[in-house]
């Protein structure tokens, strides 16, 4: 089945700084990537996602990478505020099977200022 | 409102002692899932459901019983509690096209296990 790692577990940068969460993948048919943000005692929120067939993605600040040859995507925040501290999850899924997504473990963001 | 509801929000039990979590959706969706969220492990998949009546195992079953008799309704069952169970539960739902894509969260439930 599919594996996805994450990492750093714990980041924590400067206000105005940018902030980079990296997910690796196992299984090659997975095609599906999104973020989810999760604030303390709150439910997972997706912030971005990316499909396979899509090397970037932007969203105001947040963008997402995939490089489906190394089996890596990465969540980039620019320009972080104090309400972007938080917990981060990338997940991984093969919409074709479409059973469930595979998260990684999490990333605690925290910016201070 | 788009809602996916779980009751109860905070759970302390005793181990042994059977309890239901119960999970409600109203936007007619086909899939629904249960996860548990543990510190440094993510979320994983315990069951899923594709449709009424269809349910199957997710990575960590053992324990846990669900039942979908109805679309809305996804219950999450533990027969006899133990400490190991002590988590963060989540239901989520999603439509059948691609329900990965459009996945709704419910609130949470933490349950203690004593």
């Amino acid at each position: 089945g599919e594996n996805v790692e994450q990492h750093p577990s714990t980041l924590s940068v400067q206000e105005g700084d940018s902030a980079v969460i990296k997910c690796t993948y196992s299984d090659s048919a997975s095609n599906y990537f999104p973020w989810y943000k999760q604030e303390l005692g709150k439910r997972p929120q997706l912030i971005i996602d990316i499909r396979s067939n899509v090397g970037e993605k932007k969203d105001q600040r947040i963008a997402v990478t995939l490089n489906k040859t190394a089996k890596h995507f990465s969540l980039h925040i620019t320009e972080t505020q104090p309400e972007d501290s938080a917990v981060y999850f990338c997940a991984a899924s093969n919409t074709g099977t479409a059973s469930k997504l595979t998260f990684g473990t999490g990333t605690r963001l925290q910016v201070t200022l | 409102e788009a809602q996916v509801t779980q009751n109860p929000r905070y759970l302390i039990t005793v181990t042994g002692k059977k309890l239901t979590v119960t999970c409600s959706q109203n936007m007619n969706h086909e899939y629904m899932s249960w996860y548990r969220q543990d510190p440094g492990l993510g979320l994983r998949q315990i069951y899923y459901s594709m449709n009424v009546e269809v349910t199957d195992k997710g990575d960590v079953p053992e324990g846990y019983k669900v039942s979908r008799k109805e679309k809305r309704n996804f219950p999450l069952i533990l027969e006899s509690p133990s400490p190991n169970q002590t988590s963060l539960y989540f239901c989520a739902s999603g439509p059948f096209q691609r329900p990965m894509e459009k996945l709704f969260f419910g609130s949470g439930t933490q349950l203690s296990v004593l």
